[in-house]
């Protein structure tokens, strides 16, 4: 049973205007959370990660929003760029294992 | 700076054979996994190592086998191949494997099984 649920699997977005990636998850357990980008043929790359002890967490252009109650977070890009052009995967632990969602393919139209 | 390496990138497999998927790190990590991606599966974890000589189950572990004789290695053993495990597999590893860092990936093998 998935534990990280993306929910859409693809997104589109004009450049310049904000992608917003979303992500659920089920189980309480889980305190950290990352997402990761990947290209095709390639290894996922780190992202941007929070802790559950924070709402909020900003690094350049990308800031992820986590709402414990909702069980749900959020990957907010501002502004879109052609080469955000990948999928996206939210990941989440809990302690040794990390679990991930099954990945948005974010397309930015130039 | 190599970071993690997995070999081979690419591999043809029959039903029933065995191989090895090799994976190294340069980092001095003390955890490391191995995942498969498949479509509309995501990333499912099939084995993880917390340091040498301590491996642990994943969520799909099955068909599958792991040693950690040292820090910087982690094979993973596909013992008799089936074209169930036609899949692209990932190593990654992290400082400590503990809910404060992050994953560094490989580059992926694409194994497909006949």
């Amino acid at each position: 049973d998935q534990q990280v649920k993306q929910n859409s699997p693809s997104l589109s977005v004009q450049e310049g205007r904000i992608s917003i990636l979303n992500c659920d998850y089920t189980n309480s357990m889980f305190d950290y959370f990352l997402w990761y980008k990947k290209y095709p043929a390639e290894g996922p790359t780190f992202l941007i990660s929070i802790s559950s002890i924070k709402d909020k967490n900003e690094d350049g252009r990308f800031t992820v929003f986590l709402n414990k109650s909702a069980k749900h977070l959020s990957l907010h890009i501002v502004p879109s760029q052609p080469g955000d052009s990948a999928v996206y995967f939210c990941a989440a632990s809990g302690g040794n294992q990390f679990y991930f969602g099954t990945g948005t393919s974010l397309t930015v139209i130039p | 700076n190599a970071g993690v390496t997995q070999t081979p990138k690419f591999q043809v497999l029959k039903t029933g054979q065995s191989m090895t998927l090799q994976c190294a790190q340069d980092m001095n990590h003390e955890y490391m996994s191995w995942y498969r991606q498949d479509p509309g599966m995501g990333l499912r974890l099939i084995h993880y190592s917390v340091g040498a000589g301590i491996t642990d189950q994943g969520e799909v572990p099955n068909g599958y086998n792991v040693s950690r004789s040292t820090t910087e290695d982690f094979p993973l053993r596909l013992l008799s191949a089936a074209p169930s495990q036609t899949s692209v597999y990932f190593c990654a590893s992290s400082l400590s494997g503990l809910n404060t860092g992050e994953l560094f990936f490989g580059e992926g093998s694409r194994l497909t099984v006949l």
